[in-house]
């Protein structure tokens, strides 16, 4: 059971370039969010999904797309790569209704780790 | 809408010591959930607390749930240098956004 599988694990990009993160859980989970994480910041959160066709924007969304066409997937697409989006990235699941309140475990992906120079 | 605060952000510890991190919801909490971050790792499920009152221990660390529900700590007893990383308390907010915070990162000196 694979669980969240999160791709590339690091990738370098140059700033205008445009990439996409994978992201794939075999749980059938509904509730699919991507994080990013930078020193003492915490994880933020910048889109999430409720289920296939449902997206939404986080806290910090700008400068990113998302899209969930299929339960399983929810790629992050950065669409001209700034400095200010090295950061890490993380890719988690739940079942519908998540975290405190629901008592459903979020699972999280191994990261993925951009620089953009 | 709701939220939860962890204090402290950050927490410096001797090897050896105790020490408690809290987690303050601004709302009743239905329950509550925590995980840990190890440096360079990704976030992961420690425990869930339900009923009010309820205290589960693993190994050194014991999780508490406030008698109202509105508060939860975890307590590392002889803290060790496996201790160290991000501990979080995450919450849905209204409108469905799972939200993690900063939580209370945990650094320990030999």
């Amino acid at each position: 059971n694979a669980g969240v599988t999160q791709t590339p694990k690091f990738q370098v990009l140059k700033t205008g370039q445009s990439m996409t993160l994978q992201c794939a859980q075999d749980m059938n989970h509904e509730y699919m969010s991507w994080y990013r994480q930078d020193p003492g910041m915490g994880l933020r959160l910048i889109h999430y999904s409720v289920g296939a066709g449902i997206t939404d924007q986080g806290e910090v969304p700008n400068g990113y797309n998302v899209s969930r066409s299929t339960t399983e997937d929810f790629p992050l697409r950065l669409l001209s790569a700034a400095p200010s989006q090295t950061s890490v990235y993380f890719c988690a699941s739940s079942s519908t209704g998540v975290g405190a309140g629901t008592g459903n475990t979020i699972y999280f992906g191994e990261g993925s780790w951009l620089t953009v120079v | 809408g709701q939220q939860v605060m962890q204090i402290p952000q950050y927490q410096h510890v001797q090897e050896g010591e105790d020490f408690t991190t809290y987690c303050n919801s601004s709302t009743t909490l239905s329950n509550i959930q925590w995980y840990k971050q190890r440096p360079g790792g990704h976030p992961v499920f420690l425990i869930q607390l339900v009923k009010s009152g309820e205290v589960k221990k693993q190994k050194r660390l014991t999780f508490q749930f406030g008698e109202a529900k509105k508060n939860s700590s975890l307590h590392i007893t002889a803290t060790q240098t496996t201790d160290v990383g991000t501990y979080f308390c995450p919450w849905s907010d209204s409108w469905g956004k799972l939200q993690f915070g900063a939580g209370t990162q945990v650094v320990v000196t030999p």
